[in-house]
């Protein structure tokens, strides 16, 4: 089975702080993802990478900022945090193995976020 | 609108007895992933389908592409079922590009004894 980790489980920051969520995973996944968790949405996608030094914008990158600087880690980073950003953070890594259009997701445990 | 639409978005199930969980996709769906959510918030894989029928234990999931749906079939529910059920899909087959899943609201499931 997949491991992917993320830390920390929790985090309460300040208004107008800066939040590093790290995520590691050790299967050699090519492809990670940040997705968000809300009531009522299901989960959205953030940010995700290819690969060792690639970031791309998911759906909603407004106000997070994405950095993968080697296979295993991939780290999402609010420079500005804000209420609205209060969530719970999934991130996930692919088996691409049948193709990078058809890949298996597994996921953290989540890190669940409080801007207050 | 939902690309990915649940339903129900909730259920309560007597221990021991069957039931169907269903996604219909506005969206060209070309694989589906099933995923439960349990009570302490972990994201479990269940399965990947490109379109057919797979079967794990108690579960079975089938996606038929044609008429843009999917469902997840839970037999003899036991306690542990209990959690949030996601599906996702993803569209298109764009060569050397990366699609991306659409995950749906999910279907909150107890199972009670």
């Amino acid at each position: 089975e997949a491991a992917v980790t993320q830390s920390p489980r929790n985090k309460v920051a300040v208004t107008g702080g800066k939040v590093t969520l790290s995520c590691n995973q050790t299967n050699n996944h090519n492809n990670m993802y940040w997705y968000r968790q809300d009531t009522g949405h299901g989960l959205r996608l953030i940010h995700y990478s290819y690969g060792a030094g690639s970031t791309e914008k998911g759906d909603i990158p407004d106000g997070y900022k994405a950095s993968r600087p080697s296979q295993e880690n991939f780290s999402l980073i609010l420079e500005l945090a804000t209420p609205s950003q209060t969530s719970v953070y999934f991130c996930a890594s692919g088996d691409a193995s049948q193709g990078i259009s058809n890949e298996r997701l597994f996921f953290g445990h989540g890190t669940k976020l409080s801007v207050l | 609108g939902d690309k990915v639409k649940q339903s129900p978005s909730a259920l309560s199930l007597q221990e021991g007895t069957n039931s169907a969980l269903r996604c219909n996709f506005s969206i060209a769906a070309t694989t589906v992933q099933w995923f439960l959510q349990n009570p302490r918030g972990s994201l479990i894989n269940l399965f990947y389908l490109v379109p057919g029928t797979k079967e794990n234990g108690r579960l079975k999931s089938t996606f038929n592409s044609k008429e843009s749906y999917s469902t997840l079939h839970i037999r003899d529910a036991q306690l542990e079922d209990s959690g949030t059920y996601f599906c996702a899909a993803e569209a298109g087959m764009l060569s050397g590009s990366f699609n991306k899943l659409t995950f749906g609201a999910g279907t909150r499931l107890a199972v009670c004894p």
